[in-house]
C-alpha cells in the first residue's frame, strides 16, 4: 500500500463547476498538508498549504484536511479552463521537505 | 525575480554517458532538492541538501551524484550507472523551517 493514494483521473469537468480533488494516508503523523497545480510539462507550483486538521480557503480554492479519516481535499469553485492541470497533494511529518511524499497527481480537464 | 532555475529544458544522453543538470535559486533558499518524476508516479526524492557542503541521499540515489558549493547552486549528474534514466528532473528549494517546496520548471532527460 502506498503512503499517499490519489486517484489519477483524469477528471472532466464543465466550465463553472465545482471541483473536488482527492487524496488518502496511511500515516497518521503527517501534520503538513500541501497542493500543488502543475502545468504540461512544467514545474508543480505550491496552491495550498496548511496544517495538522481544518479548512484553508484562497480566492475559488478551499483545501480540507480530516485527520481522523486520513482524507485530505482540494475544492474548486468556478472552475476555468485555466484550471486544466495536474493537482499534486503532499503531506510530510515535520519541516525539513526531504519528508514530504507527494501523490501521483490527479489530471483535471475543465471544459469551456 | 526571485525563482529557481534549471537548465537545460531538454536533454538527451547517449548510453554510457555522464550528463548534469543544473539547478540555481536566487530565493536565499538553505534547503534544496532534486525529484524524479515518471508517469503515474509521485515525485520521488533523489537527494536534498540543508546546508552548502552537506547533501543526503534521498529514496532513489543510485545512479546519481550532488554537489552543493554554493547556496544558490545544486547540481545533479546522472551517471552512466542509473539504467533508466529517461525522466522528468525537478529541482525544489525550500527554508529549513517550513515544508513549502518551490520547484523550477524542470528538465526532461531521454536516453538515445
Amino acid at each position: 500500500q502506498k503512503e499517499v493514494e490519489q486517484d489519477p483521473g483524469p477528471l472532466s469537468v464543465p466550465e463553472g463547476a465545482i471541483v473536488s480533488l482527492n487524496c488518502t494516508y496511511s500515516n497518521s503523523a503527517f501534520q503538513y498538508f500541501m497542493w500543488y497545480r502543475q502545468y504540461s510539462r512544467k514545474g508543480p507550483e505550491l496552491l495550498m498549504y496548511t496544517y495538522s486538521s481544518g479548512n484553508k480557503e484562497d480566492g475559488r480554492f478551499t483545501a480540507q484536511v480530516d485527520k481522523s479519516s486520513k482524507y485530505i481535499s482540494l475544492f474548486i469553485r468556478d472552475s476555468q479552463p485555466s484550471d486544466s492541470a495536474t493537482y499534486l497533494c503532499a503531506m510530510s511529518l515535520n519541516t525539513g521537505g526531504f519528508k514530504t511524499i507527494f501523490g501521483a497527481g490527479t489530471r483535471l480537464f475543465v471544459k469551456a | 525575480d526571485g525563482g529557481i532555475t534549471q537548465s537545460p529544458k531538454y536533454l538527451f544522453r547517449k548510453e554510457g554517458q555522464n550528463v548534469t543538470l543544473s539547478c540555481e535559486q536566487n530565493l536565499n533558499h538553505d534547503a534544496m532538492y532534486w525529484y524524479r518524476q515518471d508517469p503515474g508516479q509521485g515525485l520521488r526524492l533523489i537527494y536534498y541538501s540543508q546546508i552548502v557542503n552537506d547533501f543526503q541521499k534521498g529514496d532513489i540515489a543510485e545512479g546519481y551524484s550532488v554537489s552543493r558549493e554554493k547556496k544558490e547552486s545544486f547540481p545533479l549528474t546522472v551517471t552512466s550507472a542509473q539504467k533508466n534514466p529517461t525522466a522528468f528532473y525537478l529541482c525544489a528549494s525550500s527554508t529549513i523551517s517550513r515544508d513549502e517546496a518551490f520547484f523550477g520548471q524542470g528538465t526532461r532527460l531521454t536516453v538515445v
